[in-house]
């Protein structure tokens, strides 16, 4: 299992709906990073949070916004979404900013907007 | 251009067989080079981190680098049917805030 876990796995929502995906890691890691992951697309990186502070917004649409608690926690609070918003929700985590054991990711959340 | 291109495939082989998987890119700055293996419904796991030119090898696996040419690759040798799934190649100029490539999809045939 990996040190990263991500719930919920499959998320339904309607475009007036909103709802959460949480992300954990319990590896001690003090970067946390969310991924947007479409089908033939490279991994499209949507926010940086180093010992929970907000290091990079990759100029996301602000019907998505992030929360981070804790090193150990990461959210993404999702509202009003498009049907092109649908796509794999890649939550990551990493030692530091700069890595050099890469990144661990979580399953993913695979979203579908009606 | 895009900074990072690979070829999405599918790539079939039979079990066995040496796999060559590659990217270019364009960006001269890359010098922090990663690979990673994705397997339908699960998240990407880190397979080869690589700095600089050069070769690295862990088991079946070997990473390639050619800075002159931007231009690395990825072989796998003795291919297994469990070695199918996606793989992405990631790069950096500052071993921060890797960018990605879209990933090739292989297929070993038992």
């Amino acid at each position: 299992e990996t040190g990263v876990t991500q719930t919920p796995r499959h998320l339904v929502m309607g475009m007036t709906n909103k709802k959460s995906l949480k992300c954990e890691q319990h590896l001690g890691h003090n970067a946390m990073y969310w991924y947007k992951q479409s089908a033939k697309k490279p991994l499209e990186l949507m926010f940086v949070y180093n010992f929970k502070e907000q290091t990079e917004n990759n100029s996301v649409p602000s019907r998505f916004s992030p929360e981070c608690p804790n090193s150990s926690h990461l959210f993404l609070h999702l509202h009003t979404l498009q049907p092109e918003d649908s796509a794999l929700y890649l939550c990551a985590s990493s030692q530091d900013l700069q890595t050099s054991y890469g990144y661990t990711f979580g399953s993913g959340t695979r979203l579908t907007v009606v | 251009q895009k900074e990072v291109e690979q070829d999405p495939g599918p790539l079939s082989v039979p079990e066995g067989a040496i796999v060559s998987l590659n990217c270019t890119y364009s960006n001269s700055a890359f010098q922090y080079f990663m690979w990673y293996r994705q397997y339908s419904r699960k998240g990407p796991e880190l397979l080869m981190y690589t700095y600089s030119s050069g070769n690295k090898e862990d088991g079946r696996f070997t990473a390639q680098v050619d800075k002159s040419s931007k231009y690395i690759s990825l072989f796998i040798r003795d291919s297994q049917p469990s070695d199918s799934a996606t793989y992405l190649c990631a790069m950096s100029g500052n071993g921060q805030n890797f960018v990605f490539g879209p990933g090739t999809r292989l297929s070993v045939l038992p």
